[in-house]
């Protein structure tokens, strides 16, 4: 069956850059989700096909995709930005996946 | 406002069932594949299950085939979890979740109803 590999945490300083990276088979030829779970609180999409932003998501959020690894990044990181983040993929089995998640530690 | 509103979770013993429900406001729900997503106590997410717009496709991840059995009633805006032989490793948090027009990823989530396998 199909697995995403992603780092089980992040650390960054306050004001630097976040990446969060998501391994998986011809990941690139997948369109590829991240969502964003505070602590105690349900998941939010905060990417989508690849690259696209909801509505409402902060512009320091921007996604990317190419060969096996997909990669969520966070500019200007804030204290707000501590979460989990998952990806997300279809496959054909299982239909959805998720990615282990990555905690991230502003700090 | 847009929103999932889950419920039926509860204390159950193993081998036992329980139904989960979700229900939707202010979407077209009619037109929005459904899913229930899970996610065990200080673990990651774990798909469990999908239905089409009209109900007529079911997908279950292997973890939960053959025990669950996902359903809708678009009349009452309302989607269902069925949830037979019910183990211990089944004990998790179940989120509802609207995927996108697309379908590529899930837009609006729920909060979350508790089920806990024990006896």
């Amino acid at each position: 069956s199909y697995e995403l590999t992603q780092p089980p945490s992040v650390s960054v300083s306050p004001g630097q850059t976040a990446t969060i990276s998501c391994s998986g088979n011809k990941l690139g030829d997948k369109y590829v989700s991240w969502y964003q779970q505070r602590p105690g609180q349900s998941p939010v999409l905060v990417i989508f096909q690849d690259i696209k932003r909801p509505a409402g998501i902060s512009e320091r959020f921007s996604g990317s995709s190419s060969g096996n690894t997909a990669t969520l990044t966070i500019t200007e990181t804030q204290a707000l930005d501590e979460a989990d983040y998952y990806c997300q993929a279809w496959d054909t089995s299982p239909n959805w996946v998720f990615g282990g998640g990555t905690t991230l530690t502003v700090l | 406002e847009v929103q999932l509103v889950e419920s039926g979770g509860d204390l159950v013993q193993p081998g036992g069932s329980l139904r989960l429900s979700c229900a939707a406001y202010d979407f077209t729900f009619s037109n929005s594949a459904m899913n229930w997503v899970r996610q065990a106590p200080g673990k990651g997410l774990e798909w469990v299950s999908s239905i089409s717009i009209t109900g007529s496709t079911k997908d279950y991840a292997d973890s939960v085939k053959g025990r669950f059995t996902i359903s809708r009633d678009n009349s009452k805006n309302t989607v269902y979890l069925q949830m037979n032989t019910l183990r211990g490793d089944d004990t998790a948090i179940y989120y509802c979740a609207k995927s996108r027009r697309a379908p590529d990823a899930f837009d609006v989530w729920g909060r979350g109803t508790m089920v806990t396998v024990s006896s």
